[in-house]
């Protein structure tokens, strides 16, 4: 029974390029959700979402940052036009059902703008 | 103030001490994490814990809703118990978990 699954593990990114950062949650679990640790910080919500559906979004950029988890397939952040500010580790957890369950972590992108 | 107060920031103990982390919160929360994070940047889930005490192995959460307080206990320390402990409890009325900045453990041995 695999874990969280995220890729790319690693992932480097030019100024004003696009960054995808997928997750494939545990199976059997329909919401996700996202968190980003900046260098030397504490984790921070993003973004929360169950299929086809974002529940709560009040973590993430108005600007640049987008989410989706579609009906098939992973869960994807999606950052355009990168600045060297969102270099960071972003985790990506899901769990059965809702918020009120034990989130299960995938082992993070680790996203680098030069 | 921040909403998730953990302390301390930093401990070192000797392998086989006996290891408390504490955690405030000033929100009013249905539920609380205990999260580790490994050197590597990987992290699992300890806890999730809404009310009393939990075990697993060498590891104790306790809360107190009342209080507005949790514990996290580590008996018989061992090297590999060196990470961050981070404190992530979940509003009531949020969806989303809110996290203390973590407490450094190094276990010497």
């Amino acid at each position: 029974n695999a874990g969280v699954m995220q890729n790319p593990r690693h992932l480097v990114r030019r100024r004003g390029q696009e960054a995808r950062l997928r997750c494939s949650p545990m199976k059997g679990h329909s919401h996700v959700y996202w968190y980003r640790q900046l260098p030397e910080e504490g984790l921070k919500f993003m973004v929360y979402l169950q299929k086809e559906n974002i529940i709560d979004e009040s973590g993430m950029p108005k600007e640049r940052f987008s989410a989706e988890f579609p009906k098939e397939g992973p869960s994807i952040l999606r950052i355009q036009q990168v600045v060297r500010g969102d270099s960071a580790a972003y985790f990506c957890a899901s769990s059965i059902q809702g918020s009120q369950e034990t989130q299960y972590f995938g082992p993070g992108t680790r996203l680098l703008v030069l | 103030k921040n909403e998730v107060e953990q302390s301390p920031q930093n401990l070192t103990a000797q392998e086989g001490e006996f290891i408390t982390i504490n955690c405030s919160y000033s929100v009013g929360i249905s539920a609380l994490h205990w999260l580790q994070q490994h050197p590597g940047g990987g992290i699992v889930s300890l806890f999730m814990l809404s009310s009393g005490k939990k075990k697993h192995g060498r590891l104790i959460a306790t809360i107190n809703i009342q209080e507005k307080h949790s514990s996290l206990h580590i008996t018989a320390s061992h090297p590999r118990d060196s990470a961050v402990y981070i404190c992530a409890p979940l509003s009531g009325s949020a969806r989303q978990l809110t996290f203390g900045s973590g407490t450094q453990l190094t276990v010497l041995p």
